[in-house]
């Protein structure tokens, strides 16, 4: 089974407030990424945050980790309807999961003019 | 700089048909990999390369799919003979280095198996 499961498995908002998803996973990790699928299209990345940091900030985007609870949150502020798309947790690098490479099975966010 | 190429886009085909996929990872990208996207998931890592050298293929279906990456560049994935449930978007990405590094993906092969 995939390492990453993202909760809720969907999410409708109206444009202006923050989006927050939540990832949870089984096993150690060295890093835990965060990507976006627009419909249709190709995964783009968004930020990767190292299992020794907590927290990390890009733009319009936070996310958290905390190994004690093997799980991480992305919020993003100020949401837009260009924001509308899947959001995918992945992780990686943890020695007892093989090095293996697991995304999780999204958020669906949908953004409301 | 330009992104990760993909071929063909799209592709239907029969059951016990089979097929091959083209990408083009960045210039100077060490790794590459290729997933397995079916609706409404994530996608799942088949194969991964490190140059042209295979680091992880566990969840590739040996007996029907293979995948190989000469002189380090290009690859191909191959399915042969195909099955219904193989119908999915196949991605390629490709990274600077190993899965410490953001991967870029490619549009996807959306694949149809009738």
């Amino acid at each position: 089974s995939q390492q990453g499961e993202e909760d809720p498995q969907a999410l409708s908002i109206q444009e202006g407030e923050n989006a927050t998803m939540n990832c949870s996973y089984k096993t150690s990790i060295n890093n835990l990424q965060w990507y976006r699928q627009n419909s249709g299209r190709g995964l783009v990345h968004l930020i990767l945050i190292r299992s020794n940091e907590r927290e990390k900030h890009s733009g319009r985007l936070r996310v958290t980790l905390d190994t004690s609870k093997k799980s991480s949150s992305l919020l993003i502020t100020a949401s837009r309807a260009a924001d509308t798309a899947s959001y995918f947790c992945a992780t990686g690098g943890g020695l007892n999961t093989g090095n293996q490479f697991y995304f999780g099975t999204g958020t669906s966010l949908t953004v409301i003019p | 700089e330009a992104g990760v190429a993909q071929s063909p886009r799209y592709k239907i085909i029969e059951k016990r048909q089979s097929v091959a996929f083209w990408c083009n990872p960045i210039s100077g990208h060490a790794t590459l990999y290729w997933y397995q996207q079916i609706l409404g998931q994530g996608p799942k890592l088949l194969i991964q390369f490190q140059n042209n050298g295979v680091v992880d293929d566990s969840q590739l279906p040996k007996d029907r799919f293979s995948a190989e990456r000469l002189k380090g560049v290009d690859s191909t994935l191959k399915i042969q003979p195909a099955k219904l449930e193989d119908s999915a978007v196949y991605l390629c990405a490709s990274s600077f280095g190993g899965r410490t590094y953001e991967q870029y993906f490619g549009p996807g092969t959306r694949l149809t198996v009738t």
